[in-house]
């Protein structure tokens, strides 16, 4: 099992553009977050899928950010258009059921 | 309200030395506590899962405990390797989220 795979590891990008993270759960898992952290502020949940579909996407900073899952195995993280406040780490995580979830390496996005 | 502490904040040991680190909940009703591991650069690492007061779990060095208002992570005999970020997350019964403590950052000196 190759666990969680995210994509790019790094992504340096200039304020105003679009970025998409990218993200392959483990298969099998029926849950998947997007998580956030920062320094200040620790891990925090951006929006949560089950079987697919968003049902919690309150922690969503505003609507320059959205997420996709067309299928069980991907999921995108789109912010458009980007900000240097958005600089952070983005975890993806994936779990079967209400269990541990599994994180990703992470991307590290720097808005410049 | 619903929330996780964690202390201390950071730790410093040098190996061979024992110790606990703390996480304490205030959450209306439990579903279950976690334990993850972060090195830098790196996700969080899940180590254990708790589910009812008095319960422990070990892997290696480590042994987690639980009560109904903390759990604890004892470190036995640490080894430099040990040096990470430990964080603990709560999950209620009523709600699929966790609650994240913010961490505590443990350095093992050799």
């Amino acid at each position: 099992d190759a666990g969680v795979i995210q994509s790019p590891r790094h992504e340096v990008t200039e304020m105003g553009q679009e970025v998409t993270l990218r993200c392959k759960p483990i298969s099998g898992h029926n849950s998947l977050f997007w998580y956030r952290q920062t320094m200040m502020r620790g891990l925090e949940l951006l929006i949560y899928f089950n079987n697919n579909v968003p049902i919690d996407d309150s922690g969503m900073p505003e609507d320059r950010f959205s997420a996709k899952m067309p299928n069980a195995s991907f999921s995108t993280l789109k912010i458009q258009p980007s900000e240097p406040r958005d600089s952070a780490v983005y975890f993806c995580a994936s779990s079967q059921g209400p269990n541990g979830y599994t994180f990703g390496s992470g991307t590290r996005l720097t808005v410049v | 309200e619903d929330q996780v502490t964690q202390s201390p904040e950071a730790l410093r040991l040098q190996e061979g030395e024992s110790s606990s680190l703390n996480c304490s909940y205030t959450v209306s009703g439990l579903r279950g506590l976690f334990w993850y591991r972060q090195d830098p650069g790196k996700g969080p690492e899940f180590l254990f899962t708790l589910y009812s007061a008095g319960e422990e779990k070990e892997k290696e060095r480590l042994k987690a405990t639980l009560t109904k208002k903390e759990s604890f992570l004892h470190i036995t005999a640490p080894k430099p390797e040990d040096s990470a970020t430990y964080l603990c997350a709560v999950q209620m019964d009523s709600n699929y989220q966790l609650i994240w403590g913010a961490g505590t950052k443990l350095i093992i000196k050799p």
